[in-house]
């Protein structure tokens, strides 16, 4: 079946480290974004990549970074810069740039973060 | 900008009962309209969607109606499930720009 795979589910660590979460989709989506979900927030947008080689920031950048050197991935590193990184990170996936009309987001599961 | 505003939860309901949960929103244009439900410890995922005023988008029993004279996008279901909990997010694109979601509403549907 095809679809977004997220791992791992649950992820600890100390805070000053860098962490990298792992996205992949197998739906042959030009499209990849990275999602932070905070209690009573909603969804906010981290960052985004219409296509291979290509990604643009979100509305809360700060303190992650992103790469897509393949079609199938789009990892996400949350920095020691990233102030409060506690939360549950989303990966989704589109057909294309214009995900309006025919094209919905896939979600994976999702990877619970926690820094102590 | 585009924005959405949907219901504060929590939401709980009995078993059978009628479920509306309001969602309203501000864009320029016509945007595209979407409903998306997250089960517990999972994902989210496209319940339905509208692209057109007037247009009603239907999937498992649930009904929106894109109404843009009021600008509303209310999910309806006539008669939930225990397994109808989860959260339920109103969302909107409008042309080039990035989906926008609202907070989301929490459902609780009790036996």
């Amino acid at each position: 079946d095809g679809g977004i795979t997220q791992s791992p589910k649950y992820l600890f660590r100390k805070e000053g480290q860098n962490v990298t979460l792992s996205c992949e989709q197998n739906l042959n989506h030009d499209a990849m974004y990275w999602y932070r979900q905070d209690p009573g927030q909603g969804l906010r947008l981290i960052y985004y990549s219409q296509i291979v080689n290509d990604f643009q920031k979100g509305d809360i950048a700060e303190g992650y970074s992103v790469s897509r050197e393949k079609k199938e991935s789009f990892p996400l590193t949350v920095t020691s810069a990233q102030k409060n990184p506690t939360a549950f990170y989303l990966c989704a996936s589109s057909i294309g740039q214009d995900s309006s009309y025919n094209s919905p987001l896939h979600f994976g599961n999702g990877t619970r973060l926690t820094v102590t | 900008g585009n924005s959405v505003t949907q219901m504060e939860g929590p939401v709980t309901l009995s078993e059978e009962a009628f479920l509306t949960i309001n969602c309203t929103y501000t864009a320029t244009g016509y945007p595209s309209l979407f409903w998306y439900v997250q089960y517990p410890g999972e994902g989210l995922q496209l319940l339905l969607k509208a692209t057109k005023a007037d247009d009603k988008g239907s999937n498992k029993g649930f009904e929106a109606t894109y109404r843009k004279e009021t600008t509303s996008f209310h999910l309806e279901k006539g008669s939930v499930q225990v397994s109808d909990s989860a959260v339920y997010f109103c969302a909107l694109q409008g042309g080039s720009e990035k989906l926008v979601f609202g907070k989301g509403t929490k459902l609780t549907v009790n036996p």
